[in-house]
């Protein structure tokens, strides 16, 4: 069975502050895909970005960067000089190969930037 | 090229009654998941979908709710006799045919209120 953990459920920061989000996620497969999803108040789901398990290269888009390392089986994510619209709930998810590709979410980290 | 389209966005029902949910995938998708997000909660799956088949329902509750994926027209989740606890945003994403894409494009979610 697979599983994702976000063990932070609430962090606020202060504008232009850098933030991390945890992720740990358990698989027994060798091949499975890492994503984060964004869900600001209006409740829609945006996704980010998605990692296959042979590329642990670390990726920047912007003010968004993602550390994936298996050694700790952990897919984090920053967000640098944080800002207000960065408000939401973010989700780590998980799919693994041949897993009828059904999404298994963490719980989430609501995230709370204040000017 | 229209995202997946889920209506009503908002629903409400009063206890006892039905909820008809409706997902139309993304042009040329044939598979069709759907979440379920309790109130502070992450997503769970409930259902995977591809025309006229079941694939996967491990997640979906015994009793009361069914979903189907038709040859023609949208897919549709139903909950019979709907109760305060079926209270959620219940979120429908898709895939393209081919195997391996891994993945999944959710559409705004419907969310459901039951008085």
């Amino acid at each position: 069975a697979q599983k994702v953990t976000q063990a932070q459920t609430e962090i606020s920061v202060v504008e232009k502050e850098d933030v991390t989000l945890d992720c740990v996620y358990e698989t027994r497969d060798t091949t499975y895909y890492l994503f984060w999803y964004k869900q600001p108040p209006s409740g829609e789901l945006v996704f980010l970005i998605r990692r296959n398990s042979f590329d642990e290269q670390n990726e920047i888009s912007g003010r968004y960067s993602w550390n994936f390392q298996k050694s700790t089986s952990s897919f984090n994510f920053t967000i640098t000089a944080s800002q207000v619209v960065d408000s939401a709930v973010y989700f780590c998810a998980l799919i693994v190969s041949g897993g009828y590709q059904k999404v298994t979410f963490g719980t989430g980290t609501k995230l709370q930037v204040i000017p | 090229n229209a995202g997946v389209m889920q209506n009503p966005r908002h629903l409400v029902r009063r206890r006892g009654q039905e909820a008809r949910l409706r997902c139309s995938p993304m042009k040329g998708h044939s598979h069709v998941y759907w979440y379920r997000q309790l109130p502070e909660e992450g997503l769970k799956f409930m259902v995977y979908l591809q025309k006229e088949n079941i694939i996967d329902e491990s997640g979906m509750p015994k009793e009361r709710f069914s979903a189907e994926f038709p040859k023609e027209g949208p897919s549709i989740l139903r909950i019979q006799q709907v109760v305060r606890g079926d209270s959620a945003a219940y979120f429908c994403a898709s895939s393209p045919p081919r195997t391996g894409s891994y993945e999944q494009y959710f559409g705004p979610g419907t969310r459901l209120t039951v008085t």
